[in-house]
């Protein structure tokens, strides 16, 4: 079966700029959440969309938006983009609302913001 | 707030050698805990998890016990290989209906010489 799928896998952008990140969920899996992980860090929670509900959000301004679709694909969308932006954006699927504690992580995608 | 501390890196050892990284968290209620491990441009992978008080989880050597009383779940391992090599991350997550985010800290970085 295939893991979590990220596109682009690289992306440039200047800043101002908006940018929309895809991801899909491992097969069967209806939870996708998204994190943001500046380099030397941990990751951070941005959104959490299960059945194509918002079920949780973190920190984070909202230029950031998100969306889940019926095939529970989604997208991570960054308006008005500044330098700080730039880092590895990560999309993680489970298969069970809540109560799914292993979330699977797809490779990333790396934003760079210029 | 919810926070997970961890030892700074990066941690250098001679393959076979123990392995211990320091964990702390610090959480209003009753969180799971995870290890989750980084190779080189990867995706996070779960490495092991306990999900109350003095649970060990464990995997592929590794060790973790949960440890309530000092709040801490320090990562373990007897004999560290040159694959072991890579960013390790501590985290927890908060046990709400319907929403599964991860509190990661900062990772440690791992480096096992030959």
């Amino acid at each position: 079966d295939a893991g979590v799928t990220q596109s682009p896998t690289h992306l440039i952008k200047t800043r101002g700029q908006q940018v929309t990140l895809r991801c899909s969920p491992i097969s069967g899996h209806k939870s996708v959440s998204w994190y943001q992980q500046v380099l030397g860090q941990g990751p951070q929670f941005i959104f959490q969309y299960y059945e194509k509900e918002e079920r949780g959000r973190g920190n984070f301004p909202d230029r950031f938006s998100a969306r889940q679709f019926p095939n529970y694909s989604s997208e991570l969308n960054v308006n008005a983009l500044l330098l700080g932006d730039s880092a590895l954006y990560l999309c993680a699927s489970s298969d069970l609302q809540g109560g799914g504690e292993k979330l699977f992580f797809g490779s990333g995608t790396q934003l760079s913001v210029l | 707030g919810n926070s997970v501390t961890q030892m700074e890196g990066p941690v250098t050892l001679s393959e076979e050698a123990f392995l211990t990284i320091n964990c702390t968290y610090t959480a209003t209620g009753y969180p799971s805990l995870f290890w989750y491990v980084q190779y080189p441009g990867e995706g996070l992978q779960l490495l092991l998890k306990a999900t109350k008080a003095d649970d060990k989880g464990s995997n592929k050597g590794f060790e973790a016990t949960y440890r309530k009383e000092t709040t801490s779940f320090h990562l373990e391992k007897g004999s560290v290989q040159v694959s072991d090599s890579a960013v390790y991350f501590c985290a927890l997550s908060e046990r709400t209906t319907g929403r599964r985010a991860l509190t990661f800290g900062s990772g440690t970085r791992l480096q096992v010489q030959p």
